[in-house]
């Protein structure tokens, strides 16, 4: 079975620092992996996908990438802006259904 | 695309009670999902839909709960002789197929 885990569970940043979250999976067979944003109380809004074939997206101030052979998913986020502040998820898709496994989150505070 | 909707937003329900939540997914996606979350955790997943086909149910899904997705469209999913241990947040996400999840609001259900 899938287990997706982030550590740290929480990070707290001054305003302008570089943001590096991480996710580990145990199986590597993944078809996805995709970040989330949590505000509180709110749903999830997607970040980045990435492909089981690709190494790395981006977008914006956002950059993901993968290796499945450490079972790893880095999210950088440049510059953190107190906007930033909110729980990431990442979430493993094992199957071609789409179906996520995810990771328990790490909360971020960005200081100004 | 208007995004994901849920409904209701919150509900309080006396312990014992039948609920029924429902969501509205983006109209071009084949594939729903439900999923439910509480407090400091991931999301798990429960069950999912292609069309209007209930292809999997996480065994977290006991005999009290159903979802139904008639004709494709819009998916319900109702839990009968609710239970404290119900409370939760419940997220409908829907998505093309192999493209990224679209997460709703969710349903924030307290039983008392």
């Amino acid at each position: 079975k899938q287990e997706v885990t982030q550590i740290p569970a929480a990070l707290s940043v001054p305003e302008g620092e570089n943001l590096v979250l991480n996710c580990s999976f145990t199986d590597s067979a993944i078809y996805n992996l995709q970040w989330f944003r949590q505000d509180p109380g709110k749903g999830l809004t997607s970040l980045l996908l990435i492909q089981s074939s690709q190494r790395e997206q981006t977008s914006g101030r956002l950059n993901a990438s993968l290796d499945k052979s450490s079972g790893r998913s880095t999210l950088y986020i440049a510059a953190s802006q107190p906007g930033d502040s909110a729980t990431y998820l990442c979430a493993a898709s094992t199957d071609s259904w789409g179906k996520l496994q995810f990771g328990a989150g790490t909360q971020v505070v960005v200081t100004p | 695309d208007t995004g994901v909707s849920q409904d209701p937003r919150h509900k309080i329900t006396k312990r014992g009670q039948n609920v029924t939540f429902r969501c509205d997914p983006i109209s071009e996606h084949n594939r729903l999902y439900w999923y439910r979350q509480t407090l400091g955790q991931g999301p798990e997943f429960l069950t999912y839909f292609q069309n209007e086909a209930q292809l999997e149910k996480s065994r977290l899904l006991s005999d009290r709960f159903s979802a139904e997705r008639p004709k494709g469209s819009f998916s319900t999913l109702e839990i009968q002789r609710t239970e404290q241990g119900d409370s939760a947040m419940y997220l409908c996400a829907s998505s093309r197929s192999s493209g990224s999840c679209t997460f709703g609001s969710g349903t924030r259900l307290t039983v008392v």
